[in-house]
Order: C-alpha cells, then structure tokens, then sequence
C-alpha cells in the first residue's frame, strides 16, 4: 500500500496564477482533509471531506477550494494565488468503517512558494 | 472552541536526557488522543494513542505518554533521547460529539537532541 500519496512536491507560482493539488489515498478512508503548515502555526484545516462528493470548510478556507469526485481523491484549487498561500501543503485521511480508528494517516507534503 | 496547548515551543537536550513535552485540552468530555512526530523534512507520524483503558499508553520508538483526566493532559515522555529524536512533536485531540473525526492539532514543539 502506497498509503497517502500528493502531487507535486514542490512548485513555484506567480501572484495570480492558479494550479491544482491532487491527494490519492489507497486505505479506502471515509475521510479526507487539507492542511496547511507554518513556521510556528502548526497544521490549520483548510477543507475536509467526509465522503465522496462531500466537502466542507475548516479554518482557514478563503481562497481554496477542494473537490472528492472519488473517493481516493481529494483535490485542493488555488484559483488566483497570492503569497500569502506559501505555505507547506498537507492531506490526510482517516476512517474507515472497518477498522473505526481515528487517527490521520499524513502524505508527504507539498511545498508551495508564491512569488 | 476547543482547543490543544503544547506549552513548550522549543526544547533543547543533550542525549541521554529524559524527555517530557506537556500537552492539554480544553474539553470535559470524551477524547481521543495523539502524538504524532514530524522529522525535518517529513510528513507526521503516528508516534502513540490513547482510546480507552490503560492511561499509559506506550508507542514506537521508547516513547509513552500518559493520560491524566482530571488534569486535561497528555504529556509526552521518554527517559533517555538520542540525537535521531530531533523533530518537532505534535499533539492532537479528538472530541467526541459533531466533527467528531477531525483532530485539534496543538501548534507543535520542537525537539533539538545536541550529541
């Protein structure tokens, strides 16, 4: 099992221009997240998905937005990127009806860079 | 809103030291808990939880943590650290009750083991 997979790993972006993350999970988890990281700010929500075709807002939703077209996928959209959205980019995933267990699984990150 | 404080930002040890990082939460009722280690460089992972029963609950890599209801804690323990634990620690809460599958992340502490 890959567990949680995230493309890219990296990327630089200009202010304004738009790019997609895409998250892939492979534990058949009912629930999906996005975080962000910052130095000194931990790890804020973004958006979360409880199911396919489900979404919902975190802490931090302005300016993104995510979709679950399937339920190994949870894509997250910046339309119009500003600097202030460089950041550390992480998904997660949780639950399945299965195993009942809480805990996040985390994939590798992406980092983000907005000039 | 509930909430998790992890008390110390920044800890700095020489190897052989004991360890503890202090972790509490802000809700009376049922909780899930969770420490989740970030090595430079990496994605989180699950170092302990705590669902139910013993409320010392041991984890990889020498690490325990024991939960301590009437005070709110978790706190984070190991007896001896090496260099190899220099990370920054996570703790993160599940309440139970609406949202109950997402997790309050505290804002992290980090770890520098000096040989």
């Amino acid at each position: 099992n890959a567990g949680v997979t995230q493309t890219p790993k990296f990327r630089v972006l200009k202010t304004g221009q738009s790019m997609t993350l895409l998250c892939a999970q492979d534990m058949n988890h009912e629930y999906m997240y996005w975080y962000r990281q910052d130095p000194g700010m931990g790890l804020r929500l973004i958006h979360y998905s409880v199911g396919e075709g489900t979404t919902a807002k975190g802490e931090v939703p302005d300016g993104y937005n995510v979709s679950r077209l399937k339920k190994q996928n949870f894509l997250l959209g910046l339309e119009s990127a500003a600097p202030s959205q460089t950041s550390v980019y992480f998904c997660a995933s949780s639950y399945s009806l299965t195993g009942l267990s809480y805990e996040q699984y985390f994939g590798p990150g992406t980092r983000l860079t907005v000039t | 809103a509930q909430s998790v404080s992890q008390h110390n930002h920044h800890v700095i040890l020489s190897e052989a030291a004991s360890l503890e990082l202090g972790c509490n939460y802000s809700y009376g009722g049922t909780v899930n808990l969770f420490w989740y280690v970030q090595y430079p460089g990496q994605h989180l992972q699950l170092l302990l939880k705590y669902f139910s029963g013993d409320p010392l609950v041991k984890g990889i890599k020498g690490f325990e943590a024991e939960f301590i209801k009437s005070k709110f804690s978790f706190n984070l323990r190991k007896p001896s650290v090496q260099w190899s634990d220099t990370a920054e620690y996570f703790c993160a809460v599940r309440y139970s009750g609406a949202g109950s599958y997402q997790l309050t992340f505290g804002k992290g502490t980090k770890l520098s083991v000096i040989p």
